[in-house]
């Protein structure tokens, strides 16, 4: 079954500090891979998505993210964390084609220290 | 491009009557609608998927008949909670997507409180 697993449930960090959220998929074929952030009491914006091609891909405000299909990971990456980064990141997976249903996983919530 | 709104953002109601959320692409037509709920501090839960002109799919443990989902076009789907409950309350988040891609864009979200 599809899955997508986010190990960290909070994460502080100062600002200016590197930043990496883990994200880690179950899927039987190629999948295409999301990021995406809310801020409370908002709907989701997307920072970034992976569908194939380079797995290093770059996303909105300053964000990255590698696609490592032996780990089965897509970790999103900032080299420097501003105050305003502060909200919850989803990390989800799509089949594609069809209906591309999306499977979210539990998301790691941000704090960012001043 | 690519905005999807919903309406209304919030609302409030009493046990017992039904309300209806509005998901509308504004700029694209979408082909497919998606309907997630979310409690809070939670993750997102597809409920539903809908194609246009055609009966909803519902995912496993999701009334169907207290959840109607219509898509009547390619620019609006509306999600309608009957008979709601406190249980019901949650924050509710559409997203469309055209034939073309394979991105969803989300709406902004309806904050449903039930008294």
């Amino acid at each position: 079954a599809q899955s997508v697993t986010q190990p960290d449930i909070h994460i502080t960090v100062s600002e200016g500090a590197s930043l990496e959220l883990r994200c880690n998929y179950s899927y039987g074929a190629t999948p295409y891979l999301f990021w995406y952030v809310q801020s409370p009491g908002q709907g989701l914006q997307l920072l970034l998505k992976y569908f194939s091609g380079d797995t290093l891909v770059q996303g909105i405000k300053g964000f990255e993210a590698e696609f490592k299909r032996s780990q089965s990971s897509f970790n999103l990456r900032k080299p420097s964390v501003h105050w305003s980064d502060a909200a919850e990141y989803f990390c989800a997976v799509s089949g594609g084609g069809g209906y591309n249903k999306l499977i979210f996983g539990a998301g790691t919530r941000l704090a960012v220290h001043p | 491009g690519a905005v999807v709104s919903q309406h209304p953002s919030w609302v409030i109601c009493k046990s017992g009557t039904s309300v209806k959320i509005e998901c509308r692409s504004l700029d694209f037509q979408a082909t497919t609608m998606f309907w997630y709920r979310q409690f809070p501090k939670q993750s997102l839960m597809l409920m539903a998927t809908s194609n246009e002109g055609s009966k909803a799919t519902y995912e496993q443990g999701v009334e169907k008949d207290k959840f109607l989902i219509n898509h009547a076009s390619l620019t609006l789907s509306t999600l309608t909670v009957t008979s709601a409950h406190p249980e019901d309350s949650s924050f509710y988040i559409c997203s469309a997507r055209d034939g073309g891609h394979n991105e969803q864009f989300f709406g902004p979200g309806t904050r449903l409180t039930v008294l």
